[in-house]
């Protein structure tokens, strides 16, 4: 079983939807969650990090649920410019190593 | 300030040849990753160094693979003999220790095709 798990898509959504992306990690000593974004044919950047409370960044909603083992990031009102593919990411404070999940693509379409 | 340099961006070899991917990563920075990234496989984390010293090498795929880092300012991924089932894009990327923002900041990667 991998150790982080997320469907990989895609997701062709049109312009202003909800769309919410799910991740299931399998080490639950995992200590920091994180989500990445990948334009195609570019490297993944930190888009956020995923605190137990939740929380907020514009458009941008991430969850956690230590008990279930499982991370979501919601985006509200899609733009084209959210087409990419969108990285669950998950570390073990032991040595800080980051595990990444494959992906979840996602198309925005007008 | 310069982002992770890695040289080169596209290398096509026949199997069989060694291929060496380097990477600089950004000043400062105390750990340094290697990962690959497949459509079928994802990124994978290959190996990482703390200060230099190499911490996880499990990713590594076999003996063919090894990687170095001699000094704080490079690294070396080296390939021998290349397979082309080692087709993949080759990433290099650091961060700052002691921060648990889990920002990872990556080069534009090495995007290798082996014959």
């Amino acid at each position: 079983r991998k150790e982080v798990e997320q469907d990989p898509g895609p997701f062709n959504v049109p312009e202003g939807a909800t769309v919410a992306f799910n991740c299931t990690y399998s080490n639950s000593a995992s200590q920091s969650f994180f989500w990445y974004r990948q334009d195609c044919r570019k490297e993944p950047k930190l888009l956020m990090s995923v605190y137990s409370s939740g929380n907020e960044d514009g458009r941008f909603t991430a969850q956690l649920n230590r008990a279930s083992q499982y991370i979501s990031l919601l985006i509200r009102d899609s733009k084209l410019s959210d087409s990419a593919t969108y990285l669950c990411v998950v570390k073990n404070n032991q040595g800080g190593k980051l595990i990444f999940g494959q992906g979840t693509e996602l198309s925005v379409k007008p | 300030d310069a982002g992770v340099i890695q040289s080169p961006r596209h290398e096509v070899t026949e199997m069989g040849q060694e291929v060496t991917l380097r990477c600089k990563p950004i000043s400062g920075h105390d750990y340094l990753f290697w990962y690959r990234q497949t459509m079928m496989r994802g990124l994978e984390l290959l190996i990482y160094f703390n200060n230099n010293v190499p911490i996880d090498d499990s990713g590594m795929p076999e003996d063919r693979f090894s990687a170095k880092m001699p000094n704080a300012s490079f690294s070396t991924l080296k390939i021998q003999p290349s397979e082309p089932r080692d087709s993949a894009v080759y990433f290099c990327a650091s961060r700052l220790a002691g921060l648990n923002t889990g920002e990872l900041f990556f080069g534009e990667g090495s995007r290798l095709t082996v014959l």
